[in-house]
């Protein structure tokens, strides 16, 4: 298995422009999470689906950023416009089940200029 | 509102001996609580999650303990070795099915040779 796939690993934008990240779970896996990486805020949950349905979006930080998962095996993350504070770095998880193991992607590092 | 604390300086252990990292939690009632570990440029990987009900989990060199009464995890690596040395963050899930985790900053541990 290939495990959690993200493209691209990494991204550098100006300000303003449009910005989408991709994942593709694991096969099988029903859930699948967005989360951000700062050094001054850790980990933070953006969204998560379930069974392609998005159940939480409260970590979102504002109307610039969307997410959709169209099928099981794809999902995208999209901000815009994109601001210098959103750099950081973007990752997808995925897991089997409810309260399961959660399987990380290698993350897409984004910067904005 | 919710606040998960672990040790935010670095954790140095000689070679051979147990190294304990903490995760203290305020305003939450975590279902579970799962520990990963972090490698600089890679996605978190799972390593343990327990239940409120259990009090202890082990696997291999690995222990965690869960006290829901101090609002506390202690995870312990036994006869560390200088590869256990990352970055290890614990998180906690409401449960209730498929859920986001809400992270600490993470416990960086440096075992020396």
């Amino acid at each position: 298995d290939a495990g959690v796939i993200q493209s691209p690993r990494h991204e550098v934008t100006e300000m303003g422009q449009e910005v989408t990240l991709r994942c593709k779970p694991i096969s099988g896996h029903n859930s699948l999470f967005w989360y951000r990486q700062t050094m001054m805020r850790g980990l933070e949950l953006l969204i998560y689906f379930n069974n392609n349905v998005p159940i939480d979006d409260s970590g979102m930080p504002e109307d610039r950023f969307s997410a959709k998962m169209p099928n099981a095996s794809f999902s995208t993350l999209k901000i815009q416009p994109s601001e210098p504070r959103d750099s950081a770095v973007y990752f997808c998880a995925s897991s089997l089940m409810s309260e399961g193991e959660q399987f990380f992607g290698p993350g897409t590092r984004l910067t904005v200029l | 509102s919710q606040k998960i604390e672990q040790n935010s300086e670095a954790l140095n252990i000689q070679e051979g001996k147990t190294a304990t990292l903490t995760c203290n939690y305020t305003n939450y009632s975590p279902a579970y609580l799962q520990w990963y570990r972090q490698d600089p440029g890679r996605g978190p990987v799972f390593l343990l999650l327990i239940r409120e009900n259990e009090k202890e989990k082990r696997k291999e060199r690995l222990k965690v303990t869960f006290d829901t009464t101090l609002k506390q995890s202690l995870f312990h690596i036994t006869a560390s070795q200088p590869a256990d040395s990352a970055t290890y963050l614990c998180a906690l899930g409401s449960g209730g099915g498929a859920d986001g985790l809400t992270f600490g900053k993470g416990t960086h541990l440096i075992i020396q040779p």
